[in-house]
């Protein structure tokens, strides 16, 4: 079976400040994507960044960088400057033909 | 683009009664999910179609629930008959393909009393 695991259901974080979410996965694919989602209070799920397993270079956007470790099924999300509008639930996801998502990391910015 | 579009945001219904939800996927992709979302069990699948076609709907709890996408533009997911136990946040996203990034819509609140 192919699950998703995020250990933290929640973080805080003093604003400007780094924080790091972590996800674990589990697949036996050599070649597969992984995405973290955003979901403010708004509710609506928005992606926050993408990596293909196949490439060895951690993606990166903005502030927003990843942490991927493919043979320790590894997928952590760095937030760097962290704002205010980042606090939201972030969900790893894994898709396989279910896009199987984690439990979810409740991330609070403190002012 | 509009992005995916859902309706209603909000619905409080007695029990009992029949339960539509709508959504408008993105022109262009050709795979549809339906998701469900409770604070108890998190983002569940009920199910996905791919070019209109249901491939698995093994997510969807009973026999209460049924999906259909009559073609590329609209999906509908039904419940009848409602019971509280199925409020939730019910989402539709849609995507290129299967297997790849999701867009989301903004969920349908469904609130059963």
């Amino acid at each position: 079976a192919q699950t998703v695991t995020q250990s933290q259901p929640e973080m805080s974080v003093q604003e400007a400040e780094t924080v790091t979410l972590s996800c674990t996965y589990d697949t036996s694919e050599s070649d597969y994507y992984l995405f973290w989602y955003k979901q403010p209070p708004s509710r609506q799920m928005i992606l926050v960044i993408r990596q293909e397993a196949y490439k060895q270079q951690n993606a990166t956007e903005n502030r927003f960088s990843v942490n991927f470790q493919k043979a320790a099924k590894s997928f952590s999300l760095k937030i760097s400057d962290s704002q205010l509008g980042d606090a939201a639930m972030y969900f790893c996801a894994f898709p396989n033909e279910k896009l199987t998502f984690g439990t979810g990391t409740r991330l609070t910015i403190i002012p | 683009d509009a992005g995916v579009i859902q309706s209603p945001r909000h619905e409080v219904t007695e029990m009992g009664q029949e339960v539509t939800l709508r959504c408008k996927p993105i022109s262009g992709h050709n795979s549809l999910f339906w998701y469900r979302q409770t604070m108890m069990r998190g983002l569940e699948l009920l199910i996905y179609f791919n070019n209109n076609v249901p491939i698995d709907d093994s997510g969807m709890p009973e026999d209460r629930f049924s999906a259909k996408m009559p073609n590329a533009s609209f999906s509908t997911l039904k419940i009848q008959p409602s019971e509280p136990r199925d409020s939730a946040v019910y989402f539709c996203a849609s995507s290129h393909r299967v297997i790849g990034e999701l867009f989301f819509g903004e969920g349908s609140r469904l609130t059963v009393l």
